[in-house]
């Protein structure tokens, strides 16, 4: 089976702008997670979503949104760009439901660097 | 709060020496706890798991893992270092059986001597 994808893979934005990242979870699985990762905070859980329904949300603000479509891909938004939302965003991808004996997979995420 | 402290943001081993990390838990029921590991610029790769079915876990590349509930520990170990395991190595825990959220430590940077 291929693994879980991320586009792009790299990207450089400007503060105040906006950027979509997309994860295309393993064949299957159905239960979509984003983490931020960065030196300061490590890694943070985002947002998790299963058959489109967004099932639990982390403490980040409201710039922060996510989707799923119903062939399970994901996307997440962040808008009015800040410096501190540089950082690698990591997509992880699971069946969705056996909750906590679960693995969740990861995909080699998306680096963004806000100037 | 469910939580996971990693002791030692680095370690540093010699080749064919055991590898050690340390990971503590604070948990007021069994937790579901893993071990990550990270080569630069790649994602997470699962290297055990633990579920309640066995207190010493098995992983990959001959690393392995005891859950002792009375310290709230889960360290991981390999018993002899290769060049290829320099990467940083993350426990991770979910709180319950409907949890799909994982919480990371701070992870621990693994250096290997030749």
């Amino acid at each position: 089976k291929a693994g879980v994808t991320q586009t792009p893979r790299y990207l450089i934005k400007t503060r105040g702008q906006q950027v979509t990242l997309s994860c295309s979870p393993i064949s299957g699985h159905r239960s979509v997670s984003w983490y931020q990762q960065t030196p300061g905070q490590g890694l943070q859980f985002l947002f998790e979503y299963f058959s489109e329904t967004q099932r639990n949300k982390g403490n980040f603000p409201g710039r922060f949104s996510g989707r799923q479509f119903s062939n399970s891909r994901s996307e997440m938004n962040v808008s009015t760009l800040e410096l501190g939302d540089s950082a690698l965003y990591l997509c992880a991808s699971s069946p969705g439901t056996a909750g906590g004996v679960e693995t969740q997979y990861f995909g080699p995420g998306t680096r963004l660097l806000v100037l | 709060a469910q939580s996971v402290t990693q002791l030692g943001s680095h370690v540093s081993v010699s080749e064919g020496a055991l590898v050690l990390l340390r990971c503590n838990y604070s948990s007021s029921v069994p937790p579901y706890l893993f071990w990550y590991v990270q080569y630069p610029n790649q994602g997470l790769q699962l290297l055990l798991k633990y579920t309640s079915a066995a207190t010493l876990v098995k992983g990959i590349n001959d690393f392995e893992a005891e859950f002792k509930k009375s310290e709230t520990s889960f360290h991981l170990t390999k018993p002899s270092a290769h060049m290829s395991d320099a990467a940083e190595y993350f426990c991770a825990v979910k709180k319950s059986s409907n949890d799909y959220k994982l919480s990371f430590g701070a992870g621990t940077t693994v250096t290997v001597r030749a």
